[in-house]
């Protein structure tokens, strides 16, 4: 069975300070991975995701995920972070590419600070 | 399109209490899965369904039920109601290698 650790449950940064979010998996099969955010009171909304490919991933809003396979990591990051970045990040693994399984790391916490 | 729906957004319910959260999508995806979201647990699968009729069980399905009778719907039955249900619970549809998720109901059983 896979599993997701996410390091840091919560990271507070000043705005425009760059942020990485730790990532780590573990599985015995090839996996698809995902970052999800979540905004206060609202549900969750994919941000980036790795099933193949090249091991960088980019989002439209300036995050950034590294599929690090030797390490079992999938880091998110970004250079400068704003305060509208602030929510809950969640990083997401699904085995074998199963499509509507996932498991989830437990989540954190970004605060961005003015 | 209204993508993932779910009804009611709030509830309360007193222990040993029915009820049925709902979920529907308009985007005909096959698969659906439930999660409920718990302080510093992330979201744990409770079931979920590759296509009509056919469901499974995910990481927690003790004392929830699910049916799939249409593409669009697949409702959550908790038959009786424990304070450990209390939670916010989401809804997915997923196509492509992508989960779209409902806005959520947080119910809070006394």
């Amino acid at each position: 069975a896979q599993s997701v650790t996410q390091l840091d449950s919560q990271v507070p940064v000043f705005e425009e300070a760059p942020v990485e979010l730790r990532c780590n998996y573990s599985s015995s099969v090839s996996v698809y991975l995902f970052w999800y955010v979540q905004y206060p009171n609202q549900g969750l909304q994919l941000l980036l995701k790795y099933l193949s490919g090249s091991t960088l991933v980019e989002s439209i809003n300036g995050f950034e995920a590294e599929f690090n396979k030797s390490q079992t990591s999938f880091h998110l990051r970004k250079p400068s972070v704003h305060i509208s970045d602030t929510a809950e990040y969640f990083c997401a693994v699904s085995e074998g590419g199963s499509n509507y399984k996932l498991t989830f790391g437990k989540g954190t916490l970004l605060t961005v600070n003015p | 399109n209204a993508g993932v729906t779910q009804t009611p957004k709030f509830q309360v319910l007193k222990t040993g209490q029915s009820m049925t959260l709902q979920c529907a999508q308009d985007m005909n995806h096959e698969y659906m899965s439930w999660y409920r979201q718990d302080p510093g647990m992330g979201l744990r699968l409770i079931h979920y369904s590759v296509g009509a009729g056919i469901t499974d069980q995910g990481e927690v399905p003790n004392g929830y039920n699910v049916s799939r009778s249409t593409t669009e719907d697949f409702p959550l039955r908790l038959l009786s109601a424990a304070p450990s249900q209390t939670s916010v619970y989401f809804c997915a549809s997923s196509a492509h290698n992508e989960q779209f998720f409902g806005p959520g109901t947080r119910l809070t059983v006394l």
